[in-house]
């Protein structure tokens, strides 16, 4: 089956602009992650949206949002693009058991955003 | 506070020689413990993973990691490295009921001589 789709792969923006990106599971997967890859931070989680709930945050600004829809496809936005905002954002999904999450991520290839 | 530390940054291995890559973790609960490979542009697949039981795993592409609760360490390992195994390899530990949010090591990067 399709695995983790991600749009757009690469985009360009410039700083104070924002920016929305977009995350389709793999069918029957309810839970979507975000993450962040830089050279400088790695990997950071972001946020993990399950049935159209955000269920973990992690440690960033506001400026950075997401949601889920009922068919579990998310986006995410970042408004007021900085230069630090460039990096890799990798989406994932999963499928949770209950409550509980086996940690079994499947990765999209990422959107590649840079800021100029 | 909950960390991965993956020692080597940049690890150089001939090909057809074994390979093991460290990984440490500080985590207050039980962890459930990862290992994931990215190739260059490519997102993130998953190698192995430990949830509990046996403490040596085994995984795809010929990958094994030992689980050692007393050492805190959840090292991977090949007997023998080939060519398309040169890749970023990260550690990652998750909490038992916080479902995506991983905690990932830094990678450590593998080239393969020929």
């Amino acid at each position: 089956k399709a695995g983790v789709t991600q749009t757009p792969r690469y985009l360009i923006k410039t700083r104070g602009q924002q920016v929305t990106l977009s995350c389709s599971p793999i069918s029957g997967h309810r839970s979507v992650s975000w993450y962040q890859q830089t050279p400088g931070q790695g990997l950071q989680f972001l946020f993990e949206y399950f049935s159209e709930t955000q269920r973990n945050k992690g440690n960033f600004p506001g400026r950075f949002s997401g949601r889920q829809f009922s068919n579990s496809r998310s986006e995410m936005n970042v408004s007021t693009l900085e230069l630090g905002d460039s990096a890799l954002y990798l989406c994932a999904s999963s499928t949770p058991t209950g409550r509980l999450n086996t940690g079994e991520l499947f990765f999209g290839e990422g959107s590649r955003l840079t800021v100029l | 506070a909950q960390s991965v530390t993956q020692p080597d940054i940049h690890i150089t291995v001939s090909e057809g020689a074994s390979l093991e890559l460290r990984c440490n973790y500080s985590y207050g609960a039980t962890p459930y413990l990862f290992w994931y490979v990215q190739s260059p542009g490519q997102g993130l697949q998953l190698l192995l993973k430990y949830f509990s039981g046996d403490t040596l795993v085994q995984g795809i592409k010929g990958f094994e990691a030992e689980f050692k609760r007393s050492q805190s360490s959840f090292n991977l390992r090949k007997p023998s490295v080939h060519w398309s195994d040169a890749a970023e390899y990260f550690c990652a530990v998750g909490p038992y009921n916080q479902g995506g949010k991983l905690i990932f090591g830094q990678g450590t990067e593998l080239s393969v001589k020929p």
